[in-house]
């Protein structure tokens, strides 16, 4: 089984500013990472994903994550935020493999961004 | 290309009553699953299935239901409403599940208020 901890359940930051998003996961065998978000009444929004390879990953609206495997990390960061970043952003992982598990995503519980203008 | 449509996005049922959600997944892709979002548990995964069978199944109890068609469309069965079950249904499609990496991707969601 897994399961994924977000650190911060709120994050405000001013417009402009970087921002890092934490995530930690535990896992007995190898996952997938993937970051979402999801804007006020709308569905979730693949931001990037790691699959393998590089450990810094590059997504959507000038989003990265890094993959740290030793300390079970993959954090989101942007180097400037802006006010349509505004939102809730999901942490997931899921199995590699082809078992039962690897057909399911496990969320954290999210952590909200607040750009302040 | 069109993405996932949920239907209906907003309903109200009264407890003890039924509710039947529908989900229409990206043109080819064969996997759909769905999952319930609340303010205290967050998004939890109820079932997936791939060709008309299901190969997950979260710990839901077994009011919560589902089934696909031949077309690859879903839909979902919550029987006996209780008020714990209001949230936002999410449905998800993809092209085998996730299993090889493939991007998952969500619909809107159907808002499900039990009063």
């Amino acid at each position: 089984a897994q399961s994924v901890t977000q650190l911060d359940s709120q994050v405000p930051v001013f417009e402009e500013a970087p921002v890092e998003l934490r995530c930690n996961y535990s896992s007995s065998v190898s996952v997938y990472l993937f970051w979402y978000v999801q804007y006020p009444n709308q569905g979730l929004q693949l931001l990037l994903k790691y699959l393998s390879g590089s450990t810094l990953v590059k997504g959507i609206n000038g989003f990265e994550a890094e993959f740290n495997k030793s300390q079970t990390s993959f954090h989101l960061r942007k180097p400037s935020v802006h006010i349509s970043d505004t939102a809730e952003y999901f942490c997931a992982v899921s199995e590699i493999g082809s078992g039962a598990g690897s057909y399911q995503l496990t969320f954290g519980k999210g952590t909200k961004l607040s750009v302040i203008p | 290309k069109a993405g996932v449509t949920q239907t209906p996005r907003y309903l109200i049922k009264t407890r003890g009553q039924q509710v039947t959600l529908s989900c229409s997944p990206i043109s080819g892709h064969r996997s759909v699953s769905w999952y319930q979002q609340t303010p205290g548990q967050g998004l939890q995964f109820l079932f997936e299935y791939f060709s008309e069978t299901q190969r997950n199944k979260g710990n839901f109890p077994g009011r919560f239901s589902g089934r696909q068609f031949s077309n690859s469309r879903s839909e979902m069965n919550v029987s006996t409403l209780e008020l714990g079950d209001s949230a936002l249904y999410l449905c998800a499609s993809s092209l085998d599940g996730g299993s090889s990496g493939n991007t998952i991707y969500f619909g809107e969601g159907s808002w499900l208020t039990v009063v």
